[in-house]
């Protein structure tokens, strides 16, 4: 079955420590996404991609890093920037189109808590 | 910025009654997305509105977009404990490629 596999599923990240988010798809979609969510908030979104080897920041990159190096993989680097980091982190894919918003597939998500 | 608002932010129903979210833009949107988040799950996407004034069906959930292209709701005719979760409204950012401003989304809870 084609989808999006977010992993891991639960993470604890210490002060100070940087942590890496796995997205992969198979789903051949060119645009990326990772977003955001906080109790009782919306998706706020942290970065996209459009294509492998571009990226553009999304409303709240800071204390983020992603990359694209491959389509199938969208990897989100939490930092040790990041000062509120605990969250509930979702991926996301869809076909790549200039002008028309398409149908945003997500993963299941990574809840993120700081030790 | 581009603003996207959902009312009410949390709605308590017992089953069998109706129920309807509304989702307002402080810009016109050329199209509006509708997502369901069930409890510890990812949004999936329901529907995509395009047209000023459609109205699109799906069983007894029944899509809206306003004449204006700023406003849009969501209704459930004779709720069930299944349609629990957050729904979510999405517009297309001004700025970003194929980007969403999502609104906060309205929690509904379904009691037997």
């Amino acid at each position: 079955d084609g989808g999006i596999t977010q992993s891991p599923k639960y993470l604890f990240r210490k002060e100070g420590q940087n942590v890496t988010l796995s997205c992969e798809q198979n789903l051949n979609h060119d645009a990326m996404y990772w977003y955001r969510q906080d109790p009782g908030q919306g998706l706020r979104l942290i970065y996209y991609s459009q294509i492998v080897n571009d990226f553009q920041k999304g409303d709240i990159a800071e204390g983020y890093s992603v990359s694209r190096e491959k389509k199938e993989s969208f990897p989100l680097t939490v930092t040790s920037a990041q000062k509120n980091p605990t969250a509930f982190y979702l991926c996301a894919s869809s076909i790549g189109d200039t002008w028309n918003n398409q149908p945003q597939h997500f993963g299941d998500g990574t809840r993120l808590s700081i030790l | 910025g581009q603003q996207v608002m959902q009312i009410p932010q949390y709605q308590h129903v017992q089953e069998g009654e109706d129920f309807t979210t509304y989702c307002n833009s402080s810009t016109t949107l050329s199209n509006i997305q509708w997502y369901k988040q069930r409890p510890g799950g990812h949004p999936v996407f329901l529907i995509q509105l395009v047209k000023s004034g459609e109205v699109k069906k799906q069983k007894r959930l029944t899509f809206q977009f306003g004449e204006a292209k700023k406003n849009s709701s969501l209704h459930i005719t004779a709720t069930q404990t299944t349609d629990v979760g957050t729904y979510f409204c999405a517009g297309p950012k001004n700025s970003g490629y194929s980007t969403l401003t999502f609104g906060k989304g309205t929690m509904l809870l379904v009691s037997p």
